[in-house]
């Protein structure tokens, strides 16, 4: 069984640009997840997603944050315009969602550079 | 509200010594709780878990008992290997949340 997926495992803009970041869940979870650990800190909850639908997204630190799911499947995270500050690593994460749903298989991360 | 607390590293043992990494947790409820370890270049693996009271997860060696009197979930290892060389994540999950609440994670680096 294919686990999570991310892609780019690493990226590298400046200042004002965009990126894209995608999230391929584990086939069949309905729960998808978004963390992001800066370093040396927590990691942190972005938003939450049951399908295509947006279930929490309290973690989101602003409007540059945009996170789409469409029709269920896999995810992107977009930053727009990128600022220093959001250089981290961004985990996306899957789980059931029923049972086991508190069970988190997560993906390797993509480790964001703002410069 | 909840969150997770885990000793500062890093933690530096010789290899075959006791390794304890402290975890105490402050949450409402009964939460579930966890160790994710990520290996150098990989991502988070979930390590072992507990999802309630006086339970033991176990796995490669690695132990954690939940205490609900004391609010821990300490990590512990009899014999530590180099291959145990990663950041481990003390985490709970909340019945009442949507997500896993995570430590600031312990570097631990184990030398032969």
């Amino acid at each position: 069984e294919a686990g999570v997926t991310q892609f780019p495992s690493h990226s590298v803009i400046e200042k004002g640009q965009t990126v894209t970041l995608r999230c391929d869940p584990i086939s069949g979870h309905d729960n998808l997840y978004w963390y992001r650990r800066v370093m040396g800190k927590e990691i942190k909850f972005l938003l939450h997603f049951v399908k295509e639908s947006k279930q929490d997204e309290s973690g989101m630190p602003n409007n540059r944050f945009l996170a789409e799911r469409t029709g269920g499947t896999y995810s992107t995270l977009k930053v727009q315009p990128a600022e220093l500050e959001d250089s981290g690593v961004y985990f996306c994460a899957s789980s059931q969602l029923t049972g086991k749903s508190y069970e988190q298989y997560f993906g390797p991360g993509t480790r964001l550079t703002v410069t | 509200g909840n969150s997770v607390t885990q000793m500062e590293g890093p933690v530096t043992l010789s290899e075959e010594a006791f390794l304890t990494i402290n975890c105490t947790y402050t949450a409402t409820g009964y939460p579930s709780l966890f160790w994710y370890v990520q290996y150098p270049g990989e991502g988070l693996q979930l390590l072992l878990k507990a999802t309630k009271a006086d339970d033991k997860g176990s796995n490669k060696g690695f132990e954690a008992t939940y205490r609900k009197e004391t609010t821990s979930f300490h990590l512990e290892k009899g014999s530590v290997q180099v291959s145990d060389s990663a950041v481990y994540f003390c985490a709970l999950f909340n019945q009442a949340g949507t997500a896993l609440i995570f430590g600031k994670g312990t570097t631990l680096s184990v030398s032969s």
